[in-house]
């Protein structure tokens, strides 16, 4: 079925750049997304890819997209702690018209 | 403009209750999701709303119902609460049809004790 694998967790420093990868195995998902969730709240749409795209970029965020591989990463630039939180990759299944969500990356900044 | 909004904001149950989460919309927004974010199990997808009518469901027990007003408000049911129901419950909207863009509420947490 499909899935949707990501890393646990990612630490960095502040001011360093943050790299969240992602893989999935539906080739036909044509919406590839990035959520953010700080502690208690929901989720916090960040940018979106669509599958025809190799790169998006969005201020410091920049996604990129291998089909080939079926990977997609999403690069923080000048992490900061304000950008600590767990994000979820999450692809568009068409068919369902339903999210598939990864388990989230943690992501943690430290001084 | 308003977001999507959910009530209540916490929920405790017992076992075998009833429990019943709501949800709006943005306005203009005629799709409602439902999600689970229980521990564990990461974000599963629950159901689909689009013009009063459920579209798809999720692998979850007939226990879990609800329904799409005409106003494309949406109320989430969960009949005979058992423990493993204890999640965050979120809710997402969307243009309607085959529109892919969801934005989330955030979330009913329910316990079920």
């Amino acid at each position: 079925g499909e899935d949707v694998e990501q890393s646990l967790f990612l630490s960095v420093r502040e001011g360093d750049s943050s790299v969240i990868n992602c893989t999935y195995t539906d080739s036909s998902s044509t919406y590839l997304y990035w959520y953010k969730q700080e502690p208690g709240a929901g989720l916090q749409l960040l940018t979106y890819i669509f599958s025809n795209m190799d790169m998006k970029q969005d201020q410091r965020l920049t996604v990129l997209l291998n089909k080939k591989d079926k990977h997609l990463s999403l690069r923080i630039a000048d992490t900061q702690t304000g950008d600590s939180a767990i994000y979820f990759c999450a692809v568009f299944s068409g068919g369902y018209n339903k999210l598939i969500f990864g388990a989230g990356t943690r992501l943690a900044v430290h001084p | 403009e308003a977001g999507v909004t959910q009530s209540p904001t916490h929920l405790i149950k017992t076992r075998g209750q009833q429990a019943t989460l709501r949800c709006s919309p943005i306005s203009g927004h005629t799709s409602v999701y439902w999600y689970q974010q229980a521990l564990g199990l990461g974000l599963q997808f629950l159901l689909w709303y689009d013009e009063g009518e459920e579209r798809n469901r999720g692998n979850f027990p007939p226990r879990f119902s609800g329904r799409q007003f005409p106003n494309y408000s949406s109320e989430l049911n969960v009949n005979a609460l058992e423990l493993e129901d204890s999640a965050l419950y979120l809710c997402a909207s969307s243009l309607g049809g085959r529109n892919n863009e969801q934005f989330f509420g955030p979330g009913t947490r329910l316990t079920v004790l």
